[in-house]
């Protein structure tokens, strides 16, 4: 499976967008970019996923780039509870295993 | 989303001794589990994937003889740490795909696993 790219950690005002970037650039065709966050102590929460074309759902939005290389996830609102670590990972569908990366620690700052 | 439990959800052992963690899909058949565990400040690391009615399959450097694995039917998966240490205190995390859904993984709360 292709390998991520991150940043380490983000700060976002409460109430403003949080943008949360990914480089996936040896992404494969039939990969699938998924988003998945956990908060201190927990297991890892679903966020999204998507293979080409951006996604919404009632907690993001997905934003594929064209070339595939590159994705954001947006989250709209951000709120104090949104505070967690967001990995972004790269699967083919099919396949089994699901490699985490170093994420992105979002901080909403109230 | 579908709905993964894990059970304890934190455990004290002496060292030396063994630790059994269940982790169960409680509304959806799961013929693969999987085990992460998770250092302090640090990413969930792949452990092993588990497989309803064979063998685990574990990641490079995963001991299988410290960390049984069994995944007796479709719902229930178990971890057992065997003759635990001080080193073995992590975080452990399992995860299962609805074999019905879209390809995502759920996951349950963690346990955490504390060795004196």
């Amino acid at each position: 499976d292709a390998k991520t790219t991150q940043p380490p950690s983000m700060d976002c005002a409460e109430g403003r967008a949080a943008n949360l970037p990914c480089n996936h650039s040896t992404i494969s065709g039939n990969e699938y970019v998924y988003w998945y966050r956990q908060i201190h102590s927990q297991g890892p929460q679903y966020i999204i996923h998507g293979l080409k074309n951006n996604e919404t759902n009632e907690m993001a939005s997905l934003i594929i780039t064209e070339d595939r290389k590159s994705s954001t996830l947006i989250l709209p609102h951000a709120t104090l509870r949104d505070t967690a670590v967001y990995y972004c990972i790269v699967r083919k569908n099919t396949g089994n295993q699901f490699y985490f990366g170093t994420g992105t620690s979002l901080t909403v700052i109230p | 989303g579908a709905v993964v439990s894990q059970h304890p959800s934190w455990v004290i052992c002496k060292s030396g001794t063994s630790v059994k963690i269940e982790c169960r899909s409680l509304d959806f058949q799961a013929t693969t589990m999987f085990w992460y565990r998770q250092f302090p400040k640090q990413s969930l690391m792949l452990m092993a994937t588990s497989n309803e009615g064979s063998k685990a399959t574990y990641e490079q450097g995963v001991e299988k003889d410290k960390f049984l694995i069994n995944h007796a039917s479709l719902t229930l998966s178990t971890l057992t740490v065997t003759s635990a240490h001080p080193e073995d205190s992590s975080f452990y995390i399992c995860s299962a795909r609805d074999r019905g859904a879209g390809g995502e993984l759920f996951f349950g709360e963690g346990s955490r696993l504390t060795v004196l």
